[in-house]
């Protein structure tokens, strides 16, 4: 059964700062997809990773896979307010075809 | 880029009474849709996988009698929650794969809070 874990569930940084998000997962999987989740909402389509040693970035955001590892790190720079948000990791697994799914990590920006 | 509309955004019923949630596909066709629950603060947790013309695969644990899962057109998927108990209450979201990314991307529908009270 594949597991995801991402870590910290919970970050509470300063505007400015940088931090990274991490997402383990326990079975072998070559497609990793980052997502965005506001309060009450659904969810935002951030990355799609689909190789070994991909990295995608977009702003202030930057994804990248290690397939060897079953890692991804989600990397924020200079972080702004607008960044709070619930980020989730999902991994495909080719025996159902389907997405499972990290805990999620809680951002919040402060001021 | 893929749209997928799901209606009601939200929802209040009565407990023992059944509700029924649609998931659209707007432009593109989806063969395969994947219903989601959600409960706060926790992660999504996959219900069951909706397959256009054939019957849904659900998980393990998720009682299919009680979630109908109906796909009978390449761009409408439904979820029946029948006899919702309290407990049901929760954010419900549906998700296609859509065409883009050579079509390993997943679009997800706005999601619909249902409150049974």
């Amino acid at each position: 059964e594949l597991k995801v874990e991402q870590n910290p569930l919970f970050l509470s940084m300063q505007e400015g700062k940088n931090y990274t998000i991490y997402c383990n997962y326990s079975t072998t999987s070559d497609r990793l997809y980052w997502y965005r989740q506001d309060p009450g909402k659904s969810l935002e389509s951030l990355f799609v990773l689909l190789s070994n040693g991909a990295v995608k970035q977009e702003g202030r955001l930057m994804a990248s896979l290690d397939t060897k590892a079953r890692l991804s790190t989600l990397h924020i720079t200079a972080a702004v307010h607008d960044l709070s948000a619930t980020y989730f990791c999902a991994v495909y697994e080719t025996s159902g075809s389907r997405l499972t799914f990290g805990e999620g990590t809680q951002l919040t920006v402060n001021p | 880029g893929a749209v997928v509309s799901q209606h009601p955004s939200w929802v209040i019923c009565k407990s023992g009474t059944s509700v029924k949630i649609e998931c659209r596909s707007l432009d593109f066709q989806a063969t395969t849709m994947f219903w989601y629950r959600q409960f706060p603060k926790q992660s999504l947790m996959l219900m069951a996988t909706s397959n256009e013309g054939s019957k849904a695969t659900y998980e393990q644990g998720v009682e299919k009698d009680k979630f109908l899962i109906n796909h009978a057109s390449l761009t409408l998927s439904t979820l029946t929650v029948t006899s919702a108990h309290p407990e049901d209450s929760s954010f419900y979201i549906c998700s296609a794969r859509d065409p883009w990314f050579g079509g390993l991307g997943y679009t997800f529908g706005s999601g619909t809070r249902l409150t049974v009270v």
